[in-house]
């Protein structure tokens, strides 16, 4: 069956270290893999977007990785904040051109000071 | 970036009753939206395709007698619930896509809540 899942459990990290989020996907073949932000009651905020012969993409303290082997995607928050604190969701489109987005579960980050 | 807009943020209403929610991109036009409902510690499910001038494809197991779409006009869409019962409670979610293509970003409007009492 094709799933998307990232680990429901909460990560707890300190003030400045760095989060790492993990996508894991089975039974797709997407063209692309994106990561959103979601605050409570609120809708999902884009972040970043990695193509499939892309290995890594950056914007300023985020990177996101991804591997198609491994079938798996990786989140990374450097240097982080208080502020960084929501759940992190990642998507794909099965078919990579309809639009129609698969949403992993959420990971919620909590990020002590 | 794009803007898109839900309105009502939040709605309450008695079982049975039609609830009406609207879509809107407000700084670009959208042939296409999408409606995902979002239940409690759960994520995104998609509902429905929302098609500028066309009829809207749903998702399996959605009734598309019961959540209504119309896609009026370039930015604009709106999903009604008709005849709403608590079960149809939840945080309903719409999303458009820019005229860049499918395959960029999709903007997501602040959601709606549902609570059918």
């Amino acid at each position: 069956s094709q799933k998307i899942e990232q680990n429901s459990e909460a990560l707890n990290i300190q003030e400045g270290k760095t989060a790492t989020l993990t996508c894991n996907y089975t039974n797709y073949s997407p063209a692309y893999l994106q990561w959103y932000r979601q605050d409570p009651g609120r809708g999902p905020v884009f972040l970043l977007l990695i193509r499939e012969n892309e290995k890594e993409k950056r914007k300023e303290r985020l990177k996101v990785t991804f591997d198609t082997t491994l079938k798996q995607s990786l989140f990374h928050i450097t240097a982080s904040q208080p502020a960084d604190s929501a759940t992190y969701l990642c998507a794909l489109d099965p078919s990579s051109n309809t639009g129609k987005l698969i949403f992993g579960q959420g990971t919620t980050l909590q990020v002590k000071p | 970036g794009a803007v898109v807009s839900q309105h009502p943020s939040w709605v309450i209403c008695k079982s049975g009753t039609s609830v009406k929610i609207e879509c809107r991109s407000l700084d670009f036009q959208a042939t296409t939206m999408f409606w995902y409902r979002q239940f409690p510690k759960q994520s995104l499910m998609l509902m429905a395709t929302s098609n500028e001038g066309s009829k809207a494809t749903y998702e399996q197991g959605v009734e598309k007698d019961k959540f209504l779409i119309n896609h009026a006009s370039l930015t604009l869409s709106t999903l009604t619930v008709t005849s709403a019962h608590p079960e149809d409670s939840s945080f309903y979610i719409c999303s458009a896509v820019t005229p860049r293509g499918i395959q960029e970003t999709q903007y997501f409007g602040p959601g709606t809540r549902l609570l059918v009492l």
